[in-house]
């Protein structure tokens, strides 16, 4: 099983609509989780982070369910711009005091006129 | 503008040959990381760096090193150890081990 998974789409949503995406992690003893976007091409930008409590930031909400080890992303009102691909990224605390982002493999959406 | 920054933006590798990517950053973090992306995959951490004069291996080490003599710098060096080093590779640095992290630009390696 991988230690991160993600619906690898890809999701074709017209302008407007609303999309969840959802990822699901192995390691119980995670300890922080994060959505990052990735146009074509170039780098993985953080978009946020998720809190226990679920945190929203304008069109985007992220919710953290731990007990089933699960992370959602939703965009509301969904923009042209918004296409990329997304990359749920979760953070694993080692014992060696440094810290280890497990990344999966991204969900591409596309949005459409 | 601080920002880390990678170069080159493309790089290509002869057979047998050593290769050097650049990682600076001016954001005065203490962490830093190299990650390589393959199409269709994750990110793969290679090696990740604390502290100056100090860094760990990560998922996939064999092939390459890494130095860390400045905090500002984090040499990626691809050797002729790395069978398949055909990939887009990235830079990354935090504040802190715990800290989030940002990414450069990246450099794509071709192999020739």
């Amino acid at each position: 099983r991988k230690e991160v998974e993600q619906d690898p789409g890809p999701f074709n949503v017209p302008e407007g609509a609303t999309v969840a995406f959802n990822c699901t992690y192995s390691n119980s003893a995670s300890q922080s989780f994060f959505w990052y976007r990735q146009d074509c091409r170039k780098e993985p930008k953080l978009l946020m982070s998720v809190y226990s409590s679920g945190n929203e930031d304008g069109r985007f909400t992220a919710q953290l369910n731990r007990a089933s080890q699960y992370i959602s992303l939703l965009i509301r009102d969904s923009k042209l711009s918004d296409s990329a691909t997304y990359l749920c990224v979760v953070n694993i605390v080692l014992t060696g005091g440094g810290n280890k982002l497990t990344f999966g493999t991204g969900t591409q959406l596309k949005v459409e006129l | 503008d601080g920002g880390i920054t990678q170069s080159p933006k493309y790089l290509f590798r002869k057979e047998g040959q050593n290769v050097t990517l650049s990682c600076e950053q001016n954001l005065n973090h203490d962490a830093m990381y190299w990650y390589r992306q393959d199409p269709g995959q994750g990110l793969r951490l290679i090696y990740y760096s604390q502290i100056v004069n100090d860094f760990q291996k990560g998922d996939i080490a064999e092939g390459y090193s890494v130095s860390r003599e400045k905090k500002e710098s984090f040499p990626l060096t691809v050797t002729s150890a790395q069978k398949n080093p055909t990939a887009f590779y990235l830079c990354a640095s935090s504040r802190g081990a715990r800290e989030t992290q940002y990414f450069g630009p990246g450099t794509r390696l071709l192999v020739l």
